[in-house]
């Protein structure tokens, strides 16, 4: 069975400051890993996802993220971040088979203060 | 427009009632998802459909039922809706290709009395 953990149900970062969402996965088979972002009254926004090749990620925003199979985590970061970045990010993972159901960490809301 | 379509976007409804909850996309995807959001749990997967002829239970399907009417349309039912299934739902679509991305609906929120 597979499962995603997101460590930190609300984190808050400075206007400017490095983001960073963490994020790891246990998976018996190799995963698809992907990051969506939900604005307030809005659905998901995939923001990048890892299927195979590279093992760093751009997505949407300046939005990047590393598939570490060692560390079994696909943290999500941004250099600087932006008042308009502030939403709720969800980690999801996926395999080949089994109807490529997605399978969701609990969430993290991203708080960006002056 | 928007390619994924969920109707209706906000719904009260009491205890018992029967409702349903409805999908449309024009993306052309063969598969089709239901999943419903709770604070601090994320999204669980209630049913999914590969097809029109192919349906199947999610981690959560008690309580729910599903219909694919068409390729573009699956729609979610409580048949006696009870207060715990006050959530957010959300349709999701996909292409068949293993690695293609789910694109969602922009949410239905309902509330059961």
């Amino acid at each position: 069975a597979q499962s995603v953990t997101q460590l930190g149900s609300h984190v808050s970062v400075s206007e400017g400051a490095l983001v960073l969402l963490r994020c790891n996965y246990s998976s018996s088979v190799p995963p698809y890993l992907f990051w969506y972002v939900q604005y307030p009254n809005q659905g998901l926004q995939l923001l990048l996802k890892y299927t195979t090749g590279a093992t760093l990620v751009k997505g949407i925003n300046g939005f990047e993220a590393e598939f570490k199979k060692s560390e079994t985590s696909f943290h999500l970061t941004k250099p600087s971040a932006h008042m308009s970045d502030a939403a709720e990010y969800f980690c999801a993972v996926s395999f080949t088979g089994g109807g490529n159901k997605l399978t969701f960490g609990t969430g993290t809301q991203l708080k960006v203060e002056l | 427009d928007a390619d994924v379509t969920q109707t209706p976007r906000n719904r009260i409804t009491k205890t018992g009632k029967r409702i349903m909850l409805e999908c449309s996309q024009t993306k052309g995807h063969d598969r089709m998802y239901w999943y419903r959001q709770d604070p601090g749990l994320g999204l669980r997967l209630i049913y999914y459909s590969f097809d029109v002829k192919d349906i199947n239970k999610g981690e959560i399907s008690d309580g729910y039922s599903v219909s694919r009417q068409a390729q573009a349309k699956f729609s979610l039912s409580l048949e006696s809706a009870i207060p715990n299934q006050t959530a957010l739902y959300f349709c999701a679509t996909k292409g068949s290709g293993s690695q293609e991305t789910q694109y969602f609906g922009p949410g239905t929120r309902l509330l059961v009395l």
